[in-house]
């Protein structure tokens, strides 16, 4: 149980275009929901916790405008990711808390810009 | 000084062998305390996560806690080549799935 699924997986896109991703809890309710991101050889950075039905929390150095999370329900959050660069080339990951305790990650999304 | 330390490896152990995996940390307020594997390019997997000073076991796996020194362990008894992965140790002093600081990773592989 507490799966979270993510999607994609992996995408390309063309430096300036804006990007979706998905993270669904399919088996609870997911009130809390964090995004990381992860660059080769580095530890999961959290970029932002976002409740539902509220704004998201960013942490210091993460562009709110550039990265645009939307929690409208329990069961599904989503980044946008716009006007991506090459920079924002990552390993993007989400997850959510769990009543018990710790917190169930979605698989990541591979996003290369070109 | 880094918030969580770990060493990243890689870490090659034959397999059967008993793997330790380890982390420091410098912020004495931490109180929850979890591992995580991550097979490479997938999310990481929470693995077992303890609260405050102990030891907690769960299969193969013993997670254990010293406060005192500041330091957190992850023991993998009869280690299996599908143990290969990287191993994150992650740490809060509000909660579970709060302001959770994360350690590196070490990159674990188990040889048959």
């Amino acid at each position: 149980g507490a799966v979270v699924s993510q999607h994609p997986s992996r995408v390309i896109c063309k430096s300036g275009t804006s990007v979706k991703i998905e993270c669904r809890s399919l088996d609870f309710q997911a009130t809390t929901m964090f995004w990381y991101r992860q660059f080769p050889k580095q530890s999961l950075m959290l970029m932002a916790t976002s409740n539902e039905g509220s704004k998201a929390t960013y942490e210091q150095g993460v562009e709110k405008d550039k990265f645009l999370i939307n929690h409208a329900s329990l069961t599904l959050s989503t980044l946008t990711v716009t006007s991506a660069h090459p920079e924002d080339s990552s390993f993007y990951i989400c997850s959510g808390s769990l009543i018990r305790g710790g917190y169930t990650f979605g698989s990541g999304t591979r996003l290369t810009v070109v | 000084q880094k918030e969580v330390e770990q060493d990243p490896g890689p870490l090659s152990v034959p397999e059967g062998a008993i793997v330790s995996l380890n982390c420091t940390y410098s912020n004495s307020a931490f109180q929850y305390f979890m591992w995580y594997r991550q097979y490479s390019r997938k999310g990481p997997e929470l693995l077992m996560y303890t609260y405050s000073s102990g030891n907690k076991e769960d299969g193969r796996f013993t997670a254990q806690v010293d406060k005192s020194s500041k330091y957190i362990s992850l023991f993998i008894r009869d280690s299996q080549p599908s143990d290969s992965a990287t191993y994150l140790c992650a740490m809060s002093a509000i909660g579970y799935g709060q302001n959770f600081v994360f350690g590196p990773g070490t990159r674990l592989s188990v040889l048959p």
